[in-house]
């Protein structure tokens, strides 16, 4: 696709579960960020990823909170023992280099019960 | 990173410029300035950036004052669908970091 993709859009899920969230770049793009955004606040920046470079997991909240990325494709973020404080809009971003405009998808919607 | 200062809002009337105001006056040499929107529900939308010389595109123009200590963001014939917070942010060259604020609230009235 054009543009950054993430999947699912929605997802409802039961305090304790683990979930996985999917980001698709822009094809070609080196660099790939992972932020959230709780309801009415500002971005958070949780990790970044660059190449084969070691990420950075700076932004990570708790160890719960893990990601991955296979070379320069797809990224999961992954949460595990969800927690009602988890709940937020999930947001990828990629970017072709390091400090190039960085495109945003249109995020994944968490909501933990 | 130098910190931006951006009024918290603002209204606009549809069909006018709307101009957004950011000051910098921390900025560095090897400091960008970038211009992101979001609109209620979506991922922050890239607008541009520039780093001394004024910049214009489909979407906006960026004025750089000379000491590049402050700078706008012209929206030449705002639309109901401009509006959206818009975010002013100060980057370094070359390095990843994209730190968001709080940005401006900007309301396009009809």
């Amino acid at each position: 696709g054009a543009g950054v993709s993430q999947s699912p859009s929605n997802k409802v899920t039961e305090k304790g579960k683990d979930v996985e969230l999917r980001c698709d770049p822009i094809s070609g793009h080196t660099a790939l960020y992972w932020y959230r955004q709780r309801l009415g606040q500002g971005l958070e920046f949780l990790i970044y990823f660059q190449g084969n470079s070691a990420p950075d997991k700076s932004g990570l909240p708790s160890d719960r909170f893990s990601a991955e990325r296979t070379g320069e494709s797809v990224s999961t973020l992954t949460i595990q023992r969800t927690q009602q404080e988890d709940s937020a809009v999930y947001l990828c971003a990629s970017s072709y280099t390091a400090g190039g405009p960085a495109f945003f998808g249109q995020g994944t919607r968490l909501t933990v019960v | 990173d130098a910190k931006t200062t951006q009024p918290t809002s603002m209204d606009c009337a549809e069909g006018r410029a709307a101009n957004l105001p950011c000051n910098h006056s921390t900025i560095s040499g090897n400091e960008y300035v970038y211009w992101y929107r979001q609109i209620h529900s979506q991922g922050p939308q890239y607008i541009i950036h520039g780093l001394k010389n004024n910049e214009t595109n489909e979407m906006a123009s960026l004025i750089i004052t000379e000491d590049r200590k402050s700078s706008t963001l012209i929206l030449p014939h705002a639309t109901l669908r401009d509006t959206a917070v818009y975010y002013c942010i100060v980057r370094v060259v070359d390095d990843y970091k994209l730190s968001f604020g709080a940005g401006t609230t900007v309301t396009v009235r009809a």
